[in-house]
């Protein structure tokens, strides 16, 4: 079946830098990637939608200038957070589309933590 | 904007009883999809349902889609503590964008 590869799983850094997580897919071309945001206990908030070569579409409230989305191939997206403070702690999923009806596959998540 | 609503939010229920939990909307969906979550894990599709009315069987869980595509119901039989997590629905929207539910964390005591 279809497999995204997330990494990296846990990341802690400290505030002020930024931190790149990278999901692949392995034996599809991801025609779509989504990111979403997961705080303890609820759902997943998506951030942003972004296809091959284009530019991400975020979704209201997030601000495209510190999640930095990259999807410059079929089978990478990376996510990178900028200047991160102690309130962008969350957990991190990418999900991948291809090219079947109905195929959403997910990454197993990035925990990040800033101190 | 499309919205699932899932109930009941939280569930804790003795090993060897049944549950049905439900995901509901005033739209009209596609499809919908039943995912189970584990603390620090992804989302894993359990299964998709399209066909209004259509009944899906995965083991002991019993997926059903409302005859109208706006309602799904998850019913699992003899709950184990392995069932335990969280359990979300989602759906297709404008963009391929996936709509989840709130979710329902269910807890099955050995």
């Amino acid at each position: 079946g279809a497999v995204v590869s997330q990494h990296p799983s846990r990341v802690i850094c400290k505030s002020g830098t930024s931190v790149k997580i990278e999901c692949r897919s392995l034996d599809f071309q991801a025609t779509t990637m989504f990111w979403y945001r997961q705080f303890p206990k609820q759902s997943l908030m998506l951030m942003a939608t972004s296809n091959e070569g284009s530019k991400a579409t975020y979704e209201q409230g997030v601000e495209k200038d510190k999640f930095l989305i990259n999807h410059a191939s079929l089978t990478l997206s990376t996510l990178t957070v900028t200047s991160a403070h102690p309130e962008d702690s969350s957990f991190y999923i990418c999900s991948a589309r291809g090219t079947t009806n109905y195929g959403y596959t997910f990454g197993s998540g990035t925990r990040l933590t800033v101190v | 904007t499309q919205l699932l609503e899932q109930s009941p939010q939280f569930l804790s229920i003795q090993e060897g009883e049944n549950l049905t939990v439900y995901c509901n909307s005033s739209s009209v969906f596609s499809s919908l999809q039943w995912y189970r979550q584990e603390p620090g894990e992804g989302p894993v599709l359990l299964v998709t349902v399209v066909t209004g009315g259509e009944v899906k069987k995965l083991k002991r869980l019993t997926f059903q889609f409302g005859d109208a595509r706006k309602d799904s119901s998850l019913h699992i039989t003899a709950a184990q503590p392995g069932d335990t997590g969280l359990y979300l629905c989602a759906g297709p929207g404008a963009n391929s964008k996936l709509t989840f539910g709130k979710g329902i964390t269910l807890s099955v005591r050995p």
